[in-house]
């Protein structure tokens, strides 16, 4: 089982629709969880930074985390085409190694005009 | 303020050849990060550094060197390119005592 499963789509919804992209992790110790947007051709954008379960939001975006079910999730309301991206998870666990962030391998999201 | 930049955009290379991927960053973070990216693997971790002078190695290290002699520099070396490193590769930084990475604009390397 990897350690981090992320459902590469691609999503495609129209504008205005909520989109929730998510993924599920099997290391119980993961404290630190990150959301990145990818746009074609560019580096990684860090979005959402949360730490153990809850949730964060900053404008259209939500972060939740629900450490029990070892799932995280990223909704966006009011989509935009501009939203168009892929959208990567990253977590860790605390101390240990400083290399130690593992991504999920990212959701293709296309939003519809 | 720049954030994190790369040198260059792009770059192809014959088998066997060398180069040196340049990463800076104007941040003042201590931890630095190279990455290659391939459809369907995601980001793989290739070495870090903790600080000026310190590397480690991360997840596939073989076929490449660093340095980092330089805070705000990380040198990605290839010393003879095989084609099974055409990639995408990402240099990204971290200040100390956190865990969140940023990222720069990618190289896109193809080995022929």
């Amino acid at each position: 089982q990897k350690e981090v499963e992320q459902d590469p789509g691609p999503l495609s919804v129209p504008e205005g629709a909520i989109v929730s992209l998510n993924c599920t992790y099997s290391n119980s110790a993961f404290q630190y969880f990150m959301w990145y947007r990818q746009y074609s051709r560019k580096g990684p954008e860090l979005l959402m930074y949360t730490y153990s379960s809850g949730n964060k939001e900053d404008g259209r975006f939500t972060a939740q985390v629900d450490k029990s079910s070892k799932y995280i999730s990223l909704f966006i309301r009011d989509s935009q085409p501009s939203d168009s991206a892929t959208y990567l998870c990253a977590m860790r666990s605390y101390g240990g190694s400083q290399g130690n962030l593992i991504f999920g391998k990212g959701t293709k999201l296309s939003v519809k005009p | 303020n720049a954030g994190v930049t790369q040198t260059p955009k792009f770059r192809v290379l014959k088998t066997g050849q060398s180069m040196t991927l340049l990463c800076a960053q104007d941040m003042n973070h201590e931890y630095m990060y190279w990455y290659r990216q391939d459809p369907g693997m995601g980001l793989r971790l290739i070495h870090y550094s903790v600080g000026e002078g310190t590397t480690a190695k991360g997840e596939v290290p073989d076929g490449y060197n660093v340095s980092r002699l330089k805070k705000q520099n990380f040198l990605l070396g290839l010393e003879s390119a095989a084609p099974s490193q055409t990639s995408v590769y990402f240099c990204a930084s971290g200040g100390s005592g956190r865990y969140e990475q940023y990222f720069g604009p990618g190289t896109r390397l193809t080995v022929t």
